[in-house]
C-alpha cells in the first residue's frame, strides 16, 4: 500500500462544478504540499499545509493532522483547470513521498 | 523575474554512458531539490540541497549523485546509466529549505537512455 494515496484517480466534471480531491497518507508528515502538473510536464506548486486551511482565488486545501486526510477543492471549475493534481507529504525526517496524481478533466 | 532553468531540456543517451544535468533556481534561492518522474512510478524524491549542503536524499542508488554550488545552482549526476533511468527530472527551488514558502518548478530535463 502506498503512504500516499490520492482518490480519485481519474475525474471528468463539467464547467462550473464544484471539485474535490482527496489525499490520504499513512506516515507522519510535518507538511502537506498540493500541486498542480499541466501537459508537457510543468509543474505549479499550489498550496503548504501543516495545519487548517488554505485559499487561494478558487481554490481550497485543508488538512485534518489527527485523520492524516488533506482535501484540494475546487470551486466553479473552469477548462483551464484541466490537470493533474498531485499530494506530496514531508514526512519527519524530511523526505518527500507523492501521490499517484488525480488527472481532472473539466469540459466546457 | 527569471523561473527555475533547467538544462538541457532534452537527452539521449547509451546505456553505460554517465550524464550531468543542470538547475538554476530563481534568484535569491537557497533550497533545491531535484525529482524524477516516470509513467510507471510517478514523482519521486531524489535529493535536497541547501546552501551547499545536501539535506535529504530520496531512495536513489548511488549512481545519482548531486551537488551545489556557492551561487546556488545545482546539478544532479547519473553514472551507468540503465534504461530505466529514462524519466523526467525535475528540479525546484525555494527561499529556505522544506518548501515553507512553496516550491518553483523547473520545465524538467526529459532523459531517453537507449
Amino acid at each position: 500500500k502506498n503512504e500516499v494515496e490520492q482518490s480519485p484517480q481519474n475525474l471528468t466534471a463539467q464547467e462550473g462544478e464544484f471539485i474535490t480531491i482527496n489525499c490520504s497518507y499513512s506516515v507522519g508528515i510535518s507538511a502537506l504540499h498540493w500541486l498542480q502538473q499541466h501537459p508537457g510536464g510543468g509543474i505549479v506548486s499550489l498550496f503548504m499545509l501543516s495545519s487548517g486551511k488554505k485559499k487561494h482565488g478558487r481554490l481550497i486545501a485543508t488538512i485534518n493532522i489527527q485523520e492524516k486526510h488533506s482535501s484540494l477543492h475546487i470551486t466553479a471549475s473552469h477548462p483551464r483547470d484541466s490537470a493533474v493534481y498531485i499530494c506530496a507529504v514531508r514526512g519527519n525526517n524530511n523526505d518527500m513521498r507523492f501521490g499517484a496524481g488525480t488527472r481532472l478533466t473539466v469540459k466546457p | 523575474k527569471a523561473g527555475v532553468t533547467q538544462t538541457p531540456r532534452y537527452l539521449i543517451k547509451t546505456r553505460g554512458q554517465q550524464v550531468t544535468l543542470s538547475c538554476s533556481p530563481i534568484s535569491g534561492h537557497r533550497s533545491v531539490s531535484w525529482y524524477q518522474q516516470t509513467p510507471g512510478q510517478g514523482l519521486q524524491f531524489l535529493f535536497e540541497y541547501f546552501s551547499e549542503t545536501q539535506r535529504n536524499k530520496g531512495n536513489f542508488p548511488g549512481r545519482f549523485s548531486g551537488r551545489q554550488f556557492s551561487n546556488s545552482r545545482s546539478e544532479m549526476n547519473v553514472s551507468t546509466l540503465e534504461l530505466g533511468d529514462s524519466a523526467l527530472y525535475l528540479c525546484a527551488s525555494s527561499l529556505v529549505g522544506q518548501g515553507e514558502y512553496g516550491y518553483t518548478f523547473g520545465s524538467g530535463t526529459r532523459l531517453t537512455v537507449v
